[in-house]
């Protein structure tokens, strides 16, 4: 069965530093997210992408992130400038086209801002 | 935007026992209500969902319900067994293929052998 994956696994980077986190996709799916669950506590949305923009972002979604689909596979999330507080598990997911709605989770990425 | 409230935040049962998590959401637009099972640091799972055109659905243990009048759902898991042991979220979200899921709080399930 096709998967969601993501790399790395675990990041450790210090504060201020840029991170690139990479996910591929399932190859027929359009739609793409980013989610992040702190340790212990809900997933809660970033941004959604299709057709090479975003279409919606939360409030957590600020200046300091971006996303790209940079080729047909890959999707990334960038944190221009990291923050103690960004320390979570970020997780990528991507759905078929409008009409199906189920969203599939890649493994995530834990990342350590120090 | 929504918000979706889950309880319990812990939830304790004997092996075979019978375990209900239910929720409730504020947007009466959402539509679509997953429910994800997520072990320790594993992803989330997508074990069942259920459209706002449907009262109920089930799959063998589980089983879903929606009140759209009210704006609640429940989880009800049946003859529950060790590995159900987990994290479970459900979710809301709108129309549409991009829309985001926004999550409850979670509930911690403990199967006690």
């Amino acid at each position: 069965e096709p998967e969601v994956t993501q790399t790395p696994s675990h990041q450790v980077t210090q504060m201020g530093q840029e991170v690139i986190l990479r996910c591929v996709p399932i190859s027929n799916h359009l739609y793409f997210y980013w989610y992040r669950q702190i340790l212990g506590q809900k997933v809660e949305f970033l941004v959604s992408f299709y057709n090479n923009e975003i279409s919606e972002k939360s409030e957590i979604f600020d200046d300091q992130f971006s996303v790209e689909r940079p080729d047909g596979s890959n999707f990334t999330l960038k944190i221009r400038s990291t923050k103690l507080e960004d320390s979570a598990m970020y997780f990528c997911a991507s759905s078929e086209r409008s009409g199906r709605y189920e969203q599939y989770f890649g493994p995530g990425t834990r990342l350590t801002v120090t | 935007g929504e918000n979706v409230e889950q309880h319990p935040s812990t939830l304790s049962v004997q092996e075979g026992d019978s375990a209900v998590i239910k929720c409730t959401y504020s947007d009466s637009a959402s539509n679509y209500f997953p429910w994800y099972k997520q072990e320790l640091g594993k992803r989330p799972q997508l074990i069942i969902d259920i459209r706002s055109n449907v009262g109920e659905k089930k799959d063998q243990r589980i089983a879903v319900t929606l009140n759209k009048t009210a704006k609640h759902f429940s989880l009800h898991i049946t003859e529950t067994q060790p590995e159900d042991s987990a994290v479970y979220f459900c979710a809301a979200s709108g129309s549409g293929g991009y829309q985001k899921v926004t999550f409850g709080t979670g509930t911690k399930l403990q199967v006690i052998p």
